[in-house]
């Protein structure tokens, strides 16, 4: 049973399209994040919702916006696509309380040619 | 500025050798330290946190508050330890959110 999942694993699309990614988790957690790992590997946090309530929004083009349509999921969608938005994006959650131990899905490539 | 800094990219060692990855904070307060890992074609996934204190696939790591370090060590390194491994503090006031360093490649050769 997968436990944080992301569709599509592979995205490869041109600059100036516009595309989504999905994430569900099945974990009943209450939080959940979009983070962004570079062709350097650096892994960068870009949002956080708690309860389909928006709690981080780090310094990300507004190209890009979260959408969370109930608490088990959280959708990224991307406008007009630029080179430099290729990379790996994760999504994570973590229940509520103390530990701050995160799940992280799979992770979906994306590709802008 | 809050920074965590892993200052080596790639720790290439031999197997059954001692195995270090660096980590150094500069956080306000006592941030609360975890280690991730990512082994190859797998997600990322928590290794150890330091206020379990615990030993992980026989990895501990120890959090030097007068070094602010928080270093990841393996008496005998595997094969199998190869993989990405990130260190991330945790602010215990303000925004809760991971920020995790650039990450270590560990490379465990035969």
């Amino acid at each position: 049973d997968t436990a944080v999942s992301q569709t599509p694993k592979y995205l490869v699309t041109q600059m100036g399209n516009d595309k989504s990614i999905k994430c569900e988790q099945n974990l009943g957690h209450d939080t959940m994040y979009w983070y962004k790992q570079d062709s350097k590997k650096f892994l960068k946090i870009m949002f956080s919702y708690n309860n389909k309530e928006l709690i981080i929004n780090e310094t990300v083009p507004n190209r890009f916006s979260p959408k969370s349509p109930d608490k088990a999921h959280l959708n990224l969608h991307i406008n007009s696509l630029e080179l430099g938005d290729s990379a790996v994006y994760f999504c994570a959650s973590r229940p509520t309380g103390a530990s701050y131990e995160q799940y992280f899905g799979p992770g979906t490539r994306l590709t802008v040619t | 500025a809050q920074r965590v800094t892993q200052p080596e990219k790639l720790l290439s060692v031999f197997k059954g050798a001692p195995v270090e990855l660096k980590c150094n904070y500069s956080y306000s307060g006592s941030p609360e330290l975890f280690w991730y890992v990512q082994y190859s074609r797998q997600r990322l996934q928590l290794l150890l946190r330091h206020i379990s204190r615990e030993s992980i696939k026989g990895f501990t790591a120890d959090l030097n508050k007068g070094e602010t370090s928080f270093h990841l060590k393996k008496p005998f390194a595997q094969e199998e330890d190869s993989a990405m491994y990130y260190c991330a503090p945790l602010k215990r006031t303000g925004r809760r959110a991971l920020t995790f360093g650039s990450g270590t490649r560990l490379q465990v050769q035969p």
